[in-house]
């Protein structure tokens, strides 16, 4: 079945560039939506956006657009750079596929998250 | 302020039946999904559309909605059912997504 995998950086300095990568095996990138989300220590999910297999993107308009999605199809990856980061992006990254491409508006397999700490 | 909200916590003893509710305008127009998530796992996709449930997801889960409101029901409740429950939906806007802060659900 298709499972995904989170790679990166645990600790970040805060202004750097955070980059995430989400790797997808047994089965294909194409044909999904993908997306990445967030969850901060103690708190809920917030979603920060996705991306179609083709490279169309969609984020999140409440969250500063410090946040690029993309995706490698010959890798079957996709990924995640947050740039200027501080200690409030402090948190487990999780990726997920969505199945809209299905007419359904949720995410039916998600990574293990990350976490990421943003310290100096 | 969120656009979905949620009760903080519920409490449900074992075997009984327990509602956790999800509230936002945008429920009027968009379908929600509910998450169950453990302590230190992932969350785990329950109930999908009007009343769907992935394989593998006991069908002691079940899913509604009406008006501004979306429920999820726990039907019979078991000790591992104990988790945070998070409901998702588009925003009013439609153009993205959105998390309620979540439900702790305590199985006594």
């Amino acid at each position: 079945q298709v499972q995904l995998q989170e790679s990166g950086p645990g600790l970040v300095k805060p202004s750097e560039t955070l980059s995430l990568t989400c790797t997808v095996s047994g089965g294909s990138i194409r044909n999904y939506y993908w997306s990445w989300i967030r969850q901060s220590p103690g708190k809920g999910l917030e979603w920060i956006g996705y991306i179609y297999y083709s490279g169309g993107t969609n984020y999140n308009p409440s969250l500063k657009s410090r946040f690029t999605i993309s995706v490698d199809t010959s890798k079957n990856q996709f990924s995640l750079k947050l740039s200027s980061v501080t200690a409030a992006d402090t948190a487990v990254y999780y990726c997920a596929r969505e199945l809209a491409s299905s007419g359904y508006d949720a995410f039916d397999i998600w990574g293990q998250g990350t976490v990421v700490t943003v310290s100096s | 302020s969120s656009e979905l909200t949620q009760d903080p916590a519920v409490s449900v003893a074992l075997g009984q039946t327990v509602r956790i509710t999800c509230q936002g305008d945008s429920l009027r127009n968009y379908d929600a999904s509910w998450y169950q998530q453990k302590p230190g796992q992932a969350p785990l996709l329950v109930i999908y559309g009007k009343n769907n449930r992935p394989s593998g997801i006991p069908d002691r889960f079940s899913g509604s909605s009406s008006g501004n409101t979306a429920s999820l029901t726990i039907t019979g409740a078991q000790a591992e059912d104990e988790a945070d429950y998070h409901c998702n939906s588009r925003a009013s806007s439609g153009n993205h997504y959105v998390f309620a802060t979540g439900t702790k659900v305590t199985v006594l």
